[in-house]
């Protein structure tokens, strides 16, 4: 079946550093790709989203696209934030199930520290 | 607008009880989904239901039940509570049933002793 892997964490990063976390996917069609983040204490927070092949979502520094080749929604960030801070999950719609149905990867913690 | 809520934010019970946790989804949006998510792990698909009816139903035993209502507000009961069963429970709404950006609420947390 469809599934997401994403990088271990914790990732611990000085700020203004570069971030990377990886993800990749298993999935048959052609999935929607999504960025949620978590912060302590708080529900899940749509970070940015990802369509079709070749597309690229970015919102608050944060971007990532959609490559088909690689099967990858890699999250990149150029300078990060101690407010960034929290834990980042990769997810897939699974969209040969025909429902809203969001297969999400393990979560990635990051710790910025100042 | 207001976003997801979810009643209620704690819950406490013990092996065996039932328990039912509420939803109310973002005004217009008529597809609620519910997620389990077990401390340190990402969450995980229960029910997604749209205009009333189920659309999806994750990989979760019979215990586990849930309704839309009228209102589009939804519930979900857990009968025969197991300690695994201990967990954050979350909401999320979204205007249609395909897997287009959903809206999460902050989730119930709910520990089985």
């Amino acid at each position: 079946g469809d599934s997401v892997t994403q990088m271990e964490g914790p990732v611990t990063l000085s700020e203004e550093a570069f971030l990377t976390i990886n993800c990749t996917y298993t999935a048959t069609g052609y999935p929607s790709l999504f960025w949620y983040v978590q912060y302590p204490g708080e529900g899940l927070q749509l970070l940015l989203k990802a369509t079709k092949a070749d597309d690229k979502g970015s919102n608050k520094g944060f971007e990532a696209t959609y490559r088909k080749e690689t099967t990858s929604f890699h999250l990149e960030k150029g300078s990060v934030q101690v407010s960034d801070s929290a834990v980042y999950f990769c997810a897939l719609g699974d969209g040969s199930s025909n429902t809203g149905k969001l297969i999400f990867g393990q979560g990635t913690t990051l710790q910025v520290k100042p | 607008d207001a976003g997801v809520t979810q009643s209620p934010t704690h819950l406490i019970k013990t092996r065996g009880q039932q328990v039912t946790l509420r939803c109310s989804p973002i005004s217009g949006h008529k597809s609620v989904s519910w997620y389990q998510q077990v401390l340190g792990q990402g969450p995980q698909f229960i029910f997604q239901y749209y205009e009333k009816e189920e659309r999806g139903r994750g990989n979760f035993p019979d215990r586990f039940s849930a309704r839309q209502f009228p209102n589009y507000s939804s519930e979900l009961n857990v009968n025969a509570l197991l300690l695994g069963d201990s967990a954050l429970y979350l909401c999320a709404s979204s205007s249609g049933p395909t897997p287009d950006t959903q809206y999460f609420g902050p989730g119930t947390r709910l520990t089985v002793l």
